[in-house]
């Protein structure tokens, strides 16, 4: 069975600051990763895909890593703003395509 | 483009009532799925589907339904509620999940309170 593990389950910082968001999953036979912002009371959006033959994604302040072989992800944020205060997950289809494993997610606090 | 419309956003429904989660994308999606999410638990698969009239069981399916008649619609129902599906559920939809990589859309969320 998949599991996916995000660490830590939050995280504080100044703004300003560059950070690293890890995502570590058990089975590295995956075909992609994504990555995904949650605001409070709301639902999740994409910020990054990865496939499988990729090592990294970039989009604007976000660089998203895949390392399959060692079964990890880091999502690196540059100059982290308080707009980016959210819950961040990470994702990986199971089992074939049809299913997604989603981890726990990292609560980001950016201090102004 | 509305995306993924879930609703209604809130309800409270008392044990052993019955409701109906409604779901619709306007992206002409094969995928569609709905989680439950939990604090500490994340986001769990409760069923899915890959096209019209095909549907699957998750990882939690136990008391709720699904049926896939129309491309755009996936209604999630509780059968007889229980204070344990006391949650917020999400609508997803995509292309194709997993090996084609696109991506997941959800919708904003339904917030369900058992009492």
């Amino acid at each position: 069975k998949q599991e996916v593990t995000q660490i830590p389950a939050a995280l504080s910082v100044p703004e300003g600051e560059n950070l690293v968001l890890n995502c570590s999953f058990t089975d590295s036979a995956i075909y992609n990763l994504q990555w995904f912002r949650q605001d409070p009371g709301k639902g999740l959006t994409s910020l990054l895909l990865i496939q499988s033959s990729q090592r990294e994604q970039t989009s604007g302040r976000l660089n998203a890593s895949l390392d399959k072989s060692s079964g990890r992800s880091t999502l690196y944020i540059a100059a982290s703003q308080p707009g980016d205060s959210a819950t961040y997950l990470c994702a990986v289809p199971v089992g074939g395509y049809q299913k997604v494993t989603f981890g726990t997610g990292t609560k980001l606090q950016v201090i102004p | 483009n509305a995306g993924v419309t879930q609703t209604p956003k809130f309800q409270v429904l008392k044990t052993g009532q019955s409701m109906t989660l409604q779901c619709a994308q306007d992206m002409n999606h094969e995928y569609m799925s709905w989680y439950r999410q939990d604090p500490g638990m994340g986001l769990r698969l409760i069923h899915y589907s890959v096209g019209a009239g095909i549907t699957d069981q998750g990882e939690v399916p136990n008391g709720y339904n699904v049926s896939r008649s129309t491309t755009e619609d996936f209604p999630l129902r509780l059968l007889s509620a229980a204070p344990s599906q006391t949650s917020v559920y999400f609508c997803a939809s995509s292309y194709s999940p997993g090996v084609s990589g696109n991506t997941i859309y959800f919708g904003e969320g339904s917030w369900l309170t058992v009492v």
